[in-house]
């Protein structure tokens, strides 16, 4: 069985910090990592993924995320925040054993301050 | 966002009522989920259609009844729900729906309120 945790239900960062949003995973083979953002009313936008390879990921506005297979974890990452990163984060999995399932977490709601 | 849309945005509905939900993807995908978001609750999937035909079914109950009448339409019909089922239902298409790398693209979601 696959699934995903994000231990952290809220973030809070002042504008210009770094912003981190934790994750990690639970799957039986080789892991399918992704990381999507939610803004109000709106539906979710992917914001990258890790297949194999390279460690660190880069995806969309400026984020990126580092897969650490002995901490089973695929935190999110931006070093410099902006008031307009706010919203709902959702980290993602999926492995071959699940063949159409997409596992996400609960959530990490980000609220960047000016 | 605007390679899957879905209507209506917001939709209110007695327990008694018949309404559906429609989902349209212009991204030339042949895979499309359907998923309900609550509050506070991981994202959970319902259906999955893949080349038209239903491959997941995942302990939904009847009273939802998805169709997918081609590869960029689908539907979720929906018949004598409860206040629990209020939700925002979101719509989502992949290319390739096996693969397991290929991420979603989802619409903006349907508000449900059953009163």
């Amino acid at each position: 069985a696959q699934s995903v945790a994000q231990p952290e239900d809220q973030v809070n960062v002042a504008e210009g910090n770094p912003l981190t949003v934790k994750c990690t995973y639970s799957v039986s083979g080789n892991p399918y990592l992704f990381w999507y953002v939610q803004y109000p009313n709106r539906g979710l936008q992917f914001l990258l993924k890790y297949i194999t390879g390279d460690n660190l990921v880069k995806g969309s506005y400026g984020f990126e995320a580092e897969f650490n297979k002995s901490q089973t974890s695929f935190h999110l990452k931006k070093p410099s925040a902006l008031v307009s990163d706010s919203a709902l984060y959702f980290c993602a999995v999926r492995d071959l054993s699940n063949d159409y399932k997409l596992s996400f977490g609960a959530g990490t709601t980000v609220t960047v301050r000016a | 966002e605007t390679g899957v849309t879905q209507t209506p945005r917001h939709l209110v509905m007695g327990m008694t009522n018949k309404k559906s939900l429609k989902c349209e993807q212009h991204l030339g995908h042949n895979a499309m989920y359907w998923y309900k978001q609550s509050a506070k609750k991981p994202l959970e999937l319902m259906f999955v259609y893949s080349l038209e035909e239903r491959v997941e079914n995942n302990s939904v109950p009847s009273r939802f009844s998805p169709e997918c009448p081609n590869s960029s339409h689908l539907f979720l019909h929906l018949h004598t729900l409860q206040p629990e089922d209020s939700a925002l239902y979101l719509c989502a298409s992949s290319q390739d729906g096996a693969v397991p790398y290929n991420e979603q693209f989802f619409g903006p979601g349907t508000r449900l309120t059953v009163l």
